[in-house]
């Protein structure tokens, strides 16, 4: 089965800076390349997704890139606000008659030091 | 106008206990889930049903019995509940058109064991 493996697990930087988090995944029919952002007591909510036939992607100050040789993809986060501060899952999914699948990262939980 | 519900929010019991956990979604999807995020934060998938048709099974312990009266509603159902089983509960749907897409997470069901 799929295994995604997230780093780092915990990251600090300071408001204005950027972030990146970096992901792995093992199922090379893997298709679909979610980011779901959790802040404390909430639910996973998706901030920004990628499919595999696109190498990147960017949603104002949120951008993400995959690289299907590498099986590699990365989150990032430019001029973080306080407001970022949240604990960051990558996901990893393929298209499969109804049977898809999210295989998540171990989490990363970002700090923005005001 | 809430896409995916739960019921209930915070759920506490004595070991040994049986106890349900009920999610509904209005968005008109095919597939629903259940996962478990454990005290680390890690999140794992469960179950999946489509159409009211069981999916995924994710070696989860028989103990856990999830049903599925429409495609609308997934409930989950605990017997002989045990301390490890203390965690919060995620349901979520997605289309389930065969593509893999964005999945709507409820809000939690926070489970503690005493």
């Amino acid at each position: 089965g799929e295994n995604v493996e997230q780093h780092p697990s915990t990251l600090s930087v300071q408001e204005g800076d950027s972030a990146v988090i970096k992901c792995t995944y093992s199922d090379s029919a893997s298709n679909y390349f979610p980011w779901y952002k959790q802040e404390l007591g909430k639910r996973p909510q998706l901030i920004i997704d990628i499919r595999s036939n696109v190498g990147e992607k960017k949603d104002q100050r949120i951008a993400v890139t995959l690289n299907k040789t590498a099986k590699h993809f990365s989150l990032h986060i430019t001029e973080t606000q306080p407001e970022d501060s949240a604990v960051y899952f990558c996901a990893a999914s393929k298209s499969n008659f109804g049977n898809e699948k999210l295989t998540f990262g171990t989490g990363t939980r970002l700090t923005i030091i005001p | 106008d809430t896409a995916v519900s739960q019921t209930p929010k915070y759920l506490v019991t004595q070991m040994g206990n049986d106890k349900s956990i009920k999610c509904e979604q209005n968005l008109g999807h095919d597939t629903m889930y259940w996962y478990k995020q454990d005290s680390k934060k890690f999140l794992k998938i469960m179950f999946s049903y489509n159409n009211k048709e069981l999916i995924i099974n994710e070696t989860v312990p028989n103990r856990f019995s999830p049903k599925s009266p429409d495609k609308a509603h997934l409930n989950l159902h605990i017997n002989s509940l045990e301390l490890g089983d203390s965690a919060v509960y995620f349901c979520a749907s997605t289309e389930g058109s065969g593509r893999a897409n964005e999945q709507f997470f409820g809000p939690g069901t926070r489970l503690t064991v005493l």
